[in-house]
């Protein structure tokens, strides 16, 4: 069984359409939670990086820890045909926004739909 | 643009040769990180320099190595590759061991 497993999608909504994404974990040595998006051909860009249970919020983005379900979600409202990508959900046992051993899910590939 | 340079875009090599693949981290940044990306085993963490010394290793196979040199660019070099180490390889840096790292878009190597 993997540390982090990720809905695999792929998933298509239409514009301005919610869209949820989903992680679980087995770990409970990871503290600390990120979400990154890759555009196709493009490196991963980190989107939101918390560490506590609870909602964060930036923009149209929201970033859902809940550690006693070892799950967490990010949340896009409104969405746009530019945030068709694929997400990555990515934990760390240690305080790092680095790179620095993260695991990371499958990914889920998302298209908004003009 | 992250600011992080890699080459080259694409390699295609046959199995058992040895490849070398290049990054350059961007401008201040003293650490930086290698990571694949195949299908089957999604993102996977190599490994992290931090101004020319070895910081971490994550799933990094015997017959891979990396360094990082004086001047902070760091090569990754794959040799005896086989089919299955055809894949996307990262270099991500960062300024320091515990800040936001930056991706490159990646050197994608196919072994035929």
């Amino acid at each position: 069984q993997k540390e982090v497993e990720q809905d695999p999608g792929p998933l298509s909504v239409p514009e301005g359409a919610i869209v949820s994404l989903n992680c679980t974990y087995s770990n409970s040595a990871f503290q600390y939670f990120m979400w990154y998006r890759q555009y196709s051909r493009k490196g991963p860009e980190l989107l939101m990086y918390t560490y506590s249970s609870g909602n964060k919020e930036d923009g149209r983005f929201t970033a859902q820890v809940d550690k006693s379900s070892k799950y967490i979600s990010l949340f896009i409202r409104d969405s746009q045909p530019s945030d068709s990508a694929t997400y990555l959900c990515a934990m760390s046992p240690f305080d790092s926004g680095s790179a620095r051993q993260l695991t990371f899910g499958s990914g889920t590939q998302l298209t908004v739909l003009p | 643009d992250s600011g992080v340079t890699q080459t080259p875009k694409h390699l295609i090599t046959a199995t058992g040769q040895r490849v070398t693949l290049r990054c350059s981290p961007r401008s201040g940044d003293l650490s930086v990180y290698w990571y694949q990306q195949s299908l089957d085993q999604g993102l996977q963490f190599l490994i992290q320099y931090y101004n020319g010394e070895e910081r971490a290793k994550g799933n990094i196979l015997e017959r891979f190595s990396a360094q990082q040199f004086p001047d902070l660019h760091s090569e990754l070099n794959l040799s005896s590759l086989e089919l299955g180490d055809s894949a996307l390889y990262f270099c991500a840096s960062s300024v320091t061991l515990n800040t936001e790292a930056f991706f490159g878009q990646g050197t994608r190597l196919t072994v035929v």
